[in-house]
């Protein structure tokens, strides 16, 4: 089983739509975790923390379940330029981060 | 612009061939990482520094790579005999030396080997 799962995608939604991705993760003594955003043939970026209390920025939410191991980023009213891949990372310690393979988002017109 | 600079962004070399990567993290920035990336894959965690000092490394960085970080600022990323299975992007990554702290990526290095 791989330390971080995503759903692969790709999602293809309509500008506008509401759109939700999901991450579970095997270590339960993980620390930390992150959404990031790839553009193809770019570096990862961040895009935000992952709190306990789960955490809004903007059309962007991102939800934390430790007892399921479990990580949600909901995207709403998406945009053209939302579409990228989005990366599920959990950090194992302060050294270790873990990527999931990615879910690829394309918002169409 | 003061973000985590790679060099050289592409290399192109035939197998057997070594080649060396450089990576310049944020300035302030204890903590430097390198990850491999093959298409449609996450970032594979290969190597970590603090400072100087090569703290840990994944199984996957065989004994033909070899990190180093000898003033604890840049970092270099060698790989010697190349094989066409490490053709990858590779990315460094810095960070603050604190806990749960986000890492910040730099452009990446795409290796291809012929």
């Amino acid at each position: 089983r791989k330390e971080v799962e995503q759903d692969p995608g790709p999602f293809n939604v309509p500008e506008g739509a509401t759109v939700a991705f999901n991450c579970t993760y095997s270590n339960s003594a993980s620390q930390s975790f992150f959404w990031y955003r790839q553009d193809c043939r770019k570096e990862p970026k961040l895009l935000m923390s992952v709190y306990s209390s789960g955490n809004e920025d903007g059309r962007f939410t991102a939800q934390l379940n430790r007892a399921s191991q479990y990580i949600s980023l909901l995207i709403r009213d998406s945009k053209l330029s939302d579409s990228a891949t989005y990366l599920c990372v959990v950090n194992k310690n302060n050294n270790d981060m873990r990527f999931g393979a990615g879910t690829r988002l394309t918002v169409k017109p | 612009d003061t973000g985590v600079s790679q060099d050289p962004r592409h290399k192109i070399t035939k197998r057997g061939q070594n080649v060396t990567f450089r990576c310049d993290p944020i300035s302030e920035h204890n903590r430097l990482y390198w990850y491999r990336q093959t298409l449609g894959q996450g970032p594979e965690f290969l190597t970590y520094f603090q400072n100087e000092a090569q703290l840990e490394k994944s199984r996957l960085l065989s004994d033909r790579f070899s990190a180093e970080r000898p003033k604890g600022s840049f970092s270099t990323l060698e790989i010697q005999r190349t094989e066409q299975g490490d053709s990858a992007m590779y990315l460094c990554a810095s960070s603050l030396d604190r806990a749960r702290v986000e890492q910040y990526f730099g452009p990446g290095t795409r290796l291809t080997v012929t």
